[in-house]
């Protein structure tokens, strides 16, 4: 059963405006990831937070972790059209094994 | 990060054949894993590669219908047996890494 819980399902913006999608989780965890998926093609990953870390930078994303609530929000600030996409987060614990959220599907509008 | 090659791409199967999946990672990994993606859903983890050993399948998941082989430790192949259309998905394979998960592309699967 998935473990993480994604909101929005589904998001529209403007090109420039900023988007945040916001996950859930129910376990502890030692990492929690974010991927993006265009078209239903490869998961491309975008950043990676460790449970003892609160946020995080790469870019135009950031990323925020609140363990005592078990939840993460990616902000993707001055979007482009190119961002259209849908966007998992995914937590890690125990071997490896990646749980993926329902993901949300990021449509930005030029 | 690891790059997978996996192919492929896609294909339109007959109900009741199988098709195998292949990825090939330009490195060597101790284990692959295995996903599939349901039309507008999210990935659920089939199986754990390991070189040398069985997989480990997921609740709902079994050997007789996805079988797996990894004969080395930068191949590894999936097949989807017996198909029927509610196997159509995308299916993925994935390595990991120190700073997170590398996928193959992706297999798109319709079964008519």
């Amino acid at each position: 059963s998935q473990q993480g819980e994604e909101d929005p399902q589904a998001l529209s913006i403007q090109e420039g405006e900023n988007a945040t999608m916001n996950c859930s989780y129910k376990t502890s965890i030692n990492n929690l990831q974010w991927y993006r998926q265009n078209s239903g093609r490869g998961l491309v990953h975008l950043i990676l937070i460790r449970s003892n870390e609160r946020e995080k930078h790469s870019g135009r994303l950031r990323v925020t972790l609140d363990t005592s609530k078990k939840s993460s929000s990616l902000l993707i600030t001055a979007s482009r059209a190119a961002d259209t996409a849908s966007y998992f987060c995914a937590t890690g614990k125990n071997g490896n094994k990646l749980v993926f959220g329902a993901g949300t599907i990021l449509r930005v509008k030029s | 990060s690891a790059v997978i090659s996996q192919k492929p791409s896609r294909d339109i199967c007959q109900r009741g054949t199988s098709l195998t999946i292949q990825c090939q990672v330009d490195s060597q990994v101790t284990m692959m894993f295995w996903y599939r993606q349901q039309p507008g859903q999210s990935l659920t983890l089939i199986a754990t590669a390991n070189q040398g050993s069985e997989a480990t399948y997921e609740s709902g998941f079994v050997i007789d219908k996805f079988p797996i082989s990894r004969p080395n430790l930068t191949f590894s192949t999936l097949t989807v047996s017996n198909m029927s259309p509610e196997d159509s998905s995308i299916y993925l394979c994935s390595v990991s890494g120190p700073e997170g998960y590398t996928f193959g592309s992706g297999t798109r699967l319709t079964v008519v």
